[in-house]
């Protein structure tokens, strides 16, 4: 069965600073895997997309990495700002639909 | 237009209402997803709808029951629920092709409340 981890599970940043949010997949036969922001009490943006055959995905200030050999993808957030506060959820799609990470809450501070 | 749209928006039922939650997407997407979120917790998958018909169940009670009438539309019928079924419930769509390389859309979601 996939597991899915997301480290950390909470995260505080002055305003400006750059950020890794890190995700790990225990089974590696992935078609794909999806990056996603939840604001409280609200539905899931997308916010990058990787296939399993790539290896990065850029979206103005969020770099996306995949490595499917390792079971490993990281979120990048250039120069923070208070407006990314949000929990982001990594999620892959395998056999049985998409299976999610337990999110990493994200708190920018002005 | 990359848009889910759920209705209603927040639902307050009694344990002896019927009610139904609504997903509609015009993206062209022949798969749907229904998701159950709880508080603090990630998304868990309830059911799947692949070309309108339902090709995953995962052991959700039938007190919860799904319907796809068409390709555009997602429906949840509710009946007898408990006070624990109270969560946010997600739809979802996504195009079906070889090896599933296809980005998922999420709708607003609906903030269930059962009393």
């Amino acid at each position: 069965k996939q597991e899915v981890t997301q480290i950390p599970a909470a995260l505080s940043v002055p305003e400006g600073e750059n950020l890794v949010l890190n995700c790990s997949f225990t089974d590696s036969a992935i078609y794909n895997l999806q990056w996603f922001r939840q604001d409280p009490g609200k539905g899931l943006t997308s916010l990058l997309l990787i296939q399993s055959s790539q290896r990065e995905q850029t979206s103005g200030r969020l770099n996306a990495s995949l490595d499917k050999s390792s079971g490993r993808s990281t979120l990048y957030i250039a120069a923070s700002q208070p407006g990314d506060s949000a929990t982001y959820l990594c999620a892959v799609t395998g056999r049985r639909a998409l299976t999610f990470g337990s999110g990493t809450r994200l708190q920018v501070q002005p | 237009d990359t848009e889910v749209t759920q209705t209603p928006k927040h639902l307050v039922m009694g344990m002896t209402n019927k009610k139904s939650l609504k997903c509609e997407q015009h993206m062209g997407h022949r798969a749907m997803y229904w998701y159950k979120q709880k508080a603090k917790k990630p998304p868990e998958l309830m059911f799947v709808y692949s070309y309108e018909k339902l090709s995953i169940n995962e052991s959700v009670p039938s007190r919860f029951s799904p319907e796809c009438p068409n390709s555009s539309l997602l429906n949840l019928h509710l009946h007898a629920l408990q006070p624990e079924d109270s969560a946010l419930y997600l739809c979802a769509s996504s195009q079906v092709g070889a090896g599933m390389n296809t980005e998922a859309f999420f709708g607003q979601g609906t903030r269930l409340t059962v009393v």
